[in-house]
């Protein structure tokens, strides 16, 4: 099976940089993902990370560390808008086909 | 409109009651799956398909089933609803090998 381990709440100020942390537990492990939500709406696709490295989109950043069945998400420039949930999420090869598999999400609240 | 369209957004039935929540896209994705959340678990997978001719059991499928009407129609049927059942439902899709799922905007369901 699978299992992914992140942080249940992260703090901030408007402005500063925040990182949530990710780490994995899984056979077949082909890329890790990252989903933010806000408020009970839809998950939206943030960035996937196949390989090992940081990938850079805008405020957002996704690293990998596949040796340490790790990663992370970076958020720089922190804004209000910024509060919402974020979820890991791994796909790995399960029975011969690819699922994306969730985190249990990560809870940001940027403070002014 | 939008590509992953789930109706009901909002239900509220009563325990034993057969319930049937409905989840249509326009993405022309082959893959669609039902995912539940509940409060600090994070995105649950109940069933996916792959395909028209294909459904799999999810992490949780005890007490739902399913029917893939046709590529685009993916429905999820709660045949004796119960209160632990009470949560907020996703459909998803994605194409293939693609790296990011897109999702409806979830139905609310409250059972009593």
């Amino acid at each position: 099976g699978q299992s992914l381990e992140q942080p249940s709440e992260v703090t901030a100020v408007e402005g500063a940089i925040v990182q949530i942390n990710c780490t994995y537990q899984t056979s077949g492990f082909y890329g890790l993902s990252w989903y933010q939500q806000h408020d009970g709406g839809a998950p939206t696709f943030l960035s996937y990370n196949a390989l090992d490295g940081l990938e850079e989109t805008g405020r957002f950043s996704s690293f990998l560390s596949r040796s340490d069945s790790y990663g992370y998400l970076l958020l720089q420039e922190l804004q209000m808008k910024d509060s919402a949930s974020y979820f890991c999420a791994v796909r790995d090869r399960t029975g011969g086909s690819y699922i994306p598999t969730f985190g249990r999400g990560t809870s940001l609240i940027v403070h002014p | 409109d939008a590509d992953v369209t789930q109706t009901p957004r909002n239900r509220i039935t009563k325990t034993g009651k057969r319930i049937m929540l409905e989840c249509s896209q326009t993405k022309g994705h082959d893959r669609m799956y039902w995912y539940r959340q509940d409060p600090g678990l994070g995105l649950r997978l109940i069933y996916y398909s792959f395909d028209v001719k294909d459904i799999n059991k999810g992490e949780i499928s005890d007490g739902y089933s399913v029917s893939r009407q046709a590529q685009a129609k993916f429905s999820l049927s709660l045949e004796s609803a119960i209160p632990n059942q009470t949560a907020l439902y996703f459909c998803a899709t994605s194409d293939g090998l693609s790296t990011e799922a897109f999702f409806g905007q979830g139905t609310r369901l409250t059972v009593v």
